[in-house]
């Protein structure tokens, strides 16, 4: 079976710009989420998914950050425009219902110059 | 607010166990206790969880106390590959995952 997936591993972008990262669950799961770590600091969650809607977005920093869902299948994290502090590690993770373990993919690591 | 207190840091003797504390002394009687560890900068990977029995699996053990206010991760024959950072993670149903900084657990041969 296929674990969650992220994509691209790495992105490089300067202040400004845009980046969209994408993340694909284990099939079958419903419930989504994102996580990010930036240098130095703890893994903190930033939004939860149930199938294609948010059922928790209070982790995300700002309106610069945007999370879709569609068909509840594979989700994308917008950052616009991407700034440097937005630098880290963004993990997604999913799970088969929200009471069982959360299976996470290997991240994507964003750098802002 | 990670609700978990854990050691910054351990070291272990390749073979020998590990033995992870974790403080809890905030959980609710609804809340389960997870383990995950993230090894160097991979994705955090989940190791067991539990509720107020002792739980056994393939990568480990995990003993709660009666009360349920502290939980200890056991790594029986640790190895060089479980060198890593383990978080304790107390959450109920829907609620969302808080990390804490976890511990980092340093095998050594």
């Amino acid at each position: 079976e296929a674990g969650v997936t992220q994509f691209p591993s790495h992105s490089v972008i300067e202040k400004g710009q845009t980046v969209t990262l994408r993340c694909d669950p284990i099939s079958g799961h419903d419930n989504l989420y994102w996580y990010r770590r930036v240098m130095g600091k703890e893994i903190k969650f930033l939004l939860h998914f149930v199938k294609e809607s948010k059922q928790d977005e209070s982790g995300m920093p700002n309106n610069r950050f945007l999370a879709e869902r569609t068909g509840g299948t594979y989700s994308t994290l917008k950052v616009q425009p991407a700034e440097l502090e937005d630098s880290g590690v963004y993990f997604c993770a999913s799970s088969q219902s929200s009471y069982n373990e959360q299976f996470f993919g290997p991240g994507t690591r964003l750098t802002v110059l | 607010d990670a609700k978990t207190t854990q050691p910054p840091s351990m070291d272990c003797a390749e073979g020998r166990a590990a033995n992870l504390p974790c403080n809890h002394s905030t959980i609710s009687g609804n809340e389960y206790v997870y383990w995950y560890r993230q090894i160097h900068s991979q994705g955090p990977q989940y190791i067991i969880h539990g509720l107020k029995n002792n739980e056994t699996n393939e990568m480990a053990s995990l003993i709660i106390t009666e009360d349920r206010k502290s939980s200890t991760l056991i790594l029986p024959h640790a190895t060089l590959r479980d060198t890593a950072v383990y978080y304790c993670i107390v959450i109920w149903g829907d609620n969302d995952m808080r990390f804490g900084a976890g511990t980092r657990l340093t095998v050594k041969p």
